[in-house]
This record gives C-alpha cells, structure tokens and sequence, in this order.
C-alpha cells in the first residue's frame, strides 16, 4: 500500500465520543487526503493537505477537522461521533495534485459510531 | 454536475468473457478520467486512466472507451478471470483538483 498505514484499522466507539484517526505515509508525498467510503456512494473526500499546516475542505468536510503538524502524518478528528459517520475511511497520498497524478491509497479504517 | 454516474451496481461475469462497466457524467470541465480497482479489506488502486482528447486507451486485458460528445466512458476487461473479481470505481477530475467518483460496480468472475 505504497508507504501509507492507517491507525486504528478498527474502532467503535460511542456517539459523542471524539475521535481522531491517524494517517501515515513513508515517501514524503506533499499531498494527503481523507476520504469516507459508504455503499451506494463511491468515496467522498472529507479534507485534504497540500503541505504541513494547510489544509481545505472537501465534499463532505461537516464535523470533521484535521491537522497535519509534519509531512508525513495527516489527522482526521471526529470531535462529536454520531452514527452517521459510521464508515471505512481511506487516508490517500499523492505526489502532485496536477491533472494526471495518481492517488495511492492506505489500507482503511472502519469506524462504527453506536 | 458534480456527478459520476456507474452502472451497472453489480455484475456477473463468465471466465473468459468480456466485463463491461459505464460511466456518465455532466461536468464538461472533468479533464481526466481514472479507473480505480478495490479488492475486499483494501484501498482502492489505480488500474487505467484516460484523457479527454483520446477516444480509447488499453492497457493489457483492460480497454478505457470514452465518448466526449455523450460525455460517457466504459471500462473494458476482456478475457475476465477470477482474479479480477473486486469493485471498481470510475472517477473524474475537474478544476479544483478533486476526483469526484463513481458507486462502484461489483464484479464476480464465475470459475
């Protein structure tokens, strides 16, 4: 998986609870991103990074924050769980946000909100 | 217009037979179009991408057609085998950088 591991690979936890997930990658890409992935709707990009401390919003950004203190690491913050955010979330690196450039992806974490 | 549009949602394919999976969508500013192959319990991961100025791109047993003026694009796999039972994601890629995706389409090769 291209240098990227995901912590936890598993969590349940309760809503309300906060929750941060870790994202970290080995080749020094500039850009991450997190996405939440849900039947019937493909991935959805949550946030992504173009380098240390900037960050912007994506598609589905509402009650999630992130934070990326050093290149390689990329936090994904759930500051109040609900259920609706029951989902797998993939962290993907990317060396260019130009036009032609792959996305690599991490191997998910799935998150149950009860 | 921010849609991708997949079909089918699942899909049954004999070995050695030819599994075919579409695409649509509005956005005439999309500018790349990726396919993207997810086996269970791992991230996706890019299989075969084309651009808006070639109407066919292949890659072994995997064919990217794309028809601008439908604004649609298929993706191909001839000969299917077992092996590339997964799901597969079209994407596309417009002006603000952002892949914008597709459902998914589950694939079963039978043996």
């Amino acid at each position: 998986d291209a240098g990227i591991t995901q912590s936890p690979r598993h969590k349940v936890t309760e809503t309300g609870t906060p929750v941060t997930l870790r994202c970290h990658q080995t080749e020094n890409h500039r850009y991450m991103y997190w996405y939440r992935q849900d039947p019937g709707h493909g991935l959805r990009l949550i946030h992504y990074s173009y380098g240390v401390k900037d960050t912007d919003k994506g598609e589905v950004s509402d009650g999630y924050s992130v934070s990326r203190s050093k290149t390689e690491d990329f936090l994904l913050t759930l500051e109040s769980a609900t259920s609706s955010q029951t989902s797998v979330y993939f962290c993907a690196i990317s060396e260019s946000i130009q036009v032609y450039n792959e996305q690599f992806f991490g191997p998910g974490t799935r998150l149950t909100v009860l | 217009q921010q849609q991708v549009k997949q079909s089918p949602q699942s899909l049954i394919v004999q070995k050695g037979g030819i599994s075919i999976i579409n695409c649509a969508y509005e956005n005439t500013a999309f500018d790349y179009f990726p396919w993207y192959q997810q086996f269970p319990g791992k991230g996706p991961a890019l299989l075969i991408a084309i651009r808006p100025d070639v109407s066919e791109k292949k890659e072994g047993r995997f064919t990217i057609s794309f028809n601008k003026s439908a604004k649609q694009f298929s993706l191909h796999i001839m000969d299917s085998q077992p092996g590339d039972s997964a799901t597969y994601f079209c994407a596309a890629k417009g002006s603000n950088y952002q892949l914008i995706w597709g459902a998914g389409t589950k694939l079963i090769i039978k043996p």
